[in-house]
């Protein structure tokens, strides 16, 4: 089956650093992917939807300039949380729609952001 | 906002009961999954309906597309203790393939 990857899986940055978390599809290309965030014991909240080549499209109240999102190519995009702070903290899943049926979007494990 | 709300919200149940989750809204999806999710994990799709009325059923997992296409139900016979997780509905109103979802039901299925 197709396999998306995130990386890193788990990172702790101080308050005001950015860090970069990314996301790849390993077997297959993904016009389109997608970032969520969860916070614990909640749903997934879908906070933008990446098109390659092209801008990001944020949902409303997601912040474009704090959350930066970069699709280069068919396999990667980046999510970059720039000037982090605690309430930042969450954790960020993305995921890939395969050509030509992106409604099989297929999960990344994750990757946890803790802010100090 | 579109809100998908799930039911229950918790759920504890002996192993070989069945349970029924429901996912409901005030809109009409063009299309509707579930995944299950578990705890560190990124969720796993596992169905997708797009016709009203439909039913799937995956073994133990039966799926439910309303007649009017706002609501789900997902069905699961004899539960296990693997069944355990978070379930999450997630419909698409704008036919782009763009996911909203619901509030999820955590499931527990004791041995």
């Amino acid at each position: 089956g197709a396999v998306v990857s995130q990386h890193p899986s788990w990172v702790i940055c101080k308050s005001g650093t950015s860090v970069k978390i990314e996301c790849r599809s390993l077997d297959f290309q993904a016009t389109t992917m997608f970032w969520y965030r969860q916070f614990p014991k909640q749903s997934l909240m879908l906070m933008a939807t990446s098109n390659e080549g092209s801008k990001a499209t944020y949902e409303q109240g997601v912040e474009k300039d704090k959350f930066l999102i970069n699709h280069a190519s068919l396999t990667l995009s980046t999510l970059t949380v720039t000037s982090a702070h605690p309430e930042d903290s969450s954790f960020y899943i993305c995921s890939a729609g395969v050509s030509p049926n992106p409604a099989e979007q297929y999960f990344g494990p994750g990757t946890r952001l803790t802010v100090t | 906002t579109q809100l998908l709300e799930q039911s229950p919200q918790f759920l504890s149940i002996q192993e070989g009961e069945n349970l029924t989750v429901y996912c409901n809204s005030s809109s009409v999806f063009s299309s509707l999954q579930w995944y299950r999710q578990e705890p560190g994990e990124g969720p796993v799709l596992l169905v997708t309906v797009v016709t009203g009325g439909e039913v799937k059923k995956l073994k133990r997992l039966t799926f439910q597309f309303g007649d009017a296409r706002k609501d789900s139900s997902l069905h699961i016979t004899a539960a296990q203790p693997g069944d355990t997780g978070l379930y999450l509905c997630a419909g698409d109103t704008s036919g782009t393939y763009k996911y909203i979802f619901g509030t999820g039901t955590r499931l527990k299925v004791l041995a």
